[in-house]
């Protein structure tokens, strides 16, 4: 089985910060990543699919990039309804999800 | 747009089965390859298994083989997913979804089943 490794697990920066996340597979999966945003007692919402693609209607702050097992995640400038939970995914072989970054307001 | 609606919140005991719904509306059940996921209380997510396209069947994940049932009702649009010998680490929600290929995109409000004696 592939393994997603998403890191950090949390993090905390202020409104307007830029902020990171990043995603290692375990063999090369392409460009075969999505990146999802889950807010509490909601399901998951697509983000970026192809590893870095926008879905329809996701604001331009998010973006992503990489292929083969380095991805990258960035939102530009953080604002408050940013606070989720995100996660990488691949689809390369199977589904498999990384552990999740819990993001927070400092 | 695709809609799901999944059944209601179930209590079993460890050793029973469970068997949750997700009723299609929009689009028919056909024209879908439906997963399914699940989230553990505090947890991340964890994929179940669903209809792989290519392969032409439906596919679970290695930890649920032999637990786990898949299967659809085309005269309802409704997909079903059963999951047999409970035990308590098998609460969490459970997500149906569709996948369009390059991502999952239409998700239920998920089904909380709590197994507990």
């Amino acid at each position: 089985d592939i393994q997603m490794t998403q890191s950090p697990s949390s993090l905390s920066a202020s409104v307007g910060d830029r902020v990171t996340i990043t995603c290692q597979a375990s063999q090369d999966i392409g460009n075969f990543l999505n990146w999802y945003q889950q807010k509490p007692g909601k399901a998951p919402k697509l983000l970026i699919y192809d590893a870095a693609n926008l879905d329809t209607g996701v604001p331009s702050r998010f973006s992503a990039s990489g292929s083969g097992t380095d991805f990258t995640f960035i939102i530009s400038s953080l604002q408050p309804e940013d606070v989720a939970t995100y996660y990488c995914r691949q689809y390369k072989k199977r589904i498999t999800f990384g552990q999740g970054t819990r993001l927070e307001i400092k | 747009q695709v809609q799901m609606v999944q059944s209601g919140a179930e209590v079993k005991k460890p050793g029973a089965s469970v068997k949750v719904s997700c009723k299609v509306s929009g689009y028919t059940l056909t024209a879908l390859s439906i997963h399914w996921v699940r989230q553990a209380p505090g947890k991340g997510l964890e994929w179940v298994g669903g209809f792989d396209p290519e392969d032409g069947e439906t596919v679970y994940t290695q930890r649920f083989q032999g637990r786990v049932t898949m299967t659809e009702d085309t005269s309802t649009d409704t997909a079903y997913m059963e999951l047999s010998s409970l035990r308590s680490e098998d609460t969490a929600v459970y997500y149906c979804v569709t996948d369009r290929g390059d991502a999952f995109d239409f998700w239920g409000q998920g089904t909380m089943v709590i197994v507990s004696s």
